[in-house]
């Protein structure tokens, strides 16, 4: 069965940097694009970015762009998010999501991680 | 980057249907047939519920549906049950390769 497990999530000081890794399995990842959401405490679902299949292109949301960075290593089924200068704001559950489209992107997540907690506080 | 509007709460007896609106702009709902419902239930990830608008994934009760007119795409769950209380949230393709989800609705079964 499809699952997405996220890892890497803690407490980090403002300003410092964490990266974030989700583990795919069950489905054939290097076909599908993969999303970062976040929800922060008590809050709302947010998009933060997205990667094409190859990993050819990427794209953010603006609250992130500058700052954070998706990858993937195919061969390791893993997707990443680097996120550098991180602030109090940042402090949210970040999920990986599989975009529902493949090859083609459907620009709406079908399986969900469980999340990892990222706390940014001093 | 604007969020979609959703109300905040929304009740409903069992055996009621209700509808959550989902309002966007014409460069968001209005321009993709791409909205996506999730329900989450606390300490959970977001499961899909509703795909492309109105189609349901597998396994999914068809309790639930959706639909859209212009701007605002809308959820609609009948024949209500205690297990359908969870927060929802509307999600829907915004352009230029970025997705905008609503502010969620919290649904509560009286």
């Amino acid at each position: 069965q499809v699952q997405l497990v996220e890892s890497g999530g803690g407490v980090v000081q403002p300003g410092r940097s964490l990266r974030l890794s989700c583990a795919a399995s069950g489905f054939t990842s290097s076909s599908y694009g993969i999303h970062w959401v976040r929800q922060a405490p008590g809050k709302g679902l947010e998009w933060v970015a997205v990667i094409w299949y190859d990993g050819s292109n990427k794209n953010y949301a603006d609250s992130v762009k500058g700052r954070f960075t998706m990858s993937r290593d195919n061969s390791k089924n893993t997707l990443y998010l680097q996120m550098n200068s991180l602030g109090v704001e940042d402090t949210a559950v970040y999920y990986c999501a599989r975009d529902a489209g493949g090859f083609s992107s459907r620009w709406y997540p079908d399986y969900w991680g469980q999340g990892t907690l990222v706390t940014v506080s001093s | 980057q604007s969020a979609l509007t959703q109300p905040a709460s929304v009740s409903g007896s069992p055996g009621q249907s209700i509808t959550i609106s989902c309002t966007g702009t014409n460069s968001d709902i209005g321009n993709y047939n791409l909205v996506s419902w999730y329900q989450q239930r606390p300490g959970k990830a977001p499961q899909l519920m509703i795909y492309e608008g109105s189609k349901r994934p597998s396994g999914v009760s068809d309790r639930f549906s959706g639909s859209k007119s212009g701007n605002t795409a809308s959820l609609t769950i009948s024949g209500l049950q205690a297990e359908d209380e969870a927060e929802y949230y509307c999600c829907s393709y915004a352009g230029r390769s970025t997705v905008a989800f609503g502010g969620g609705t919290k649904l509560t079964v009286l």
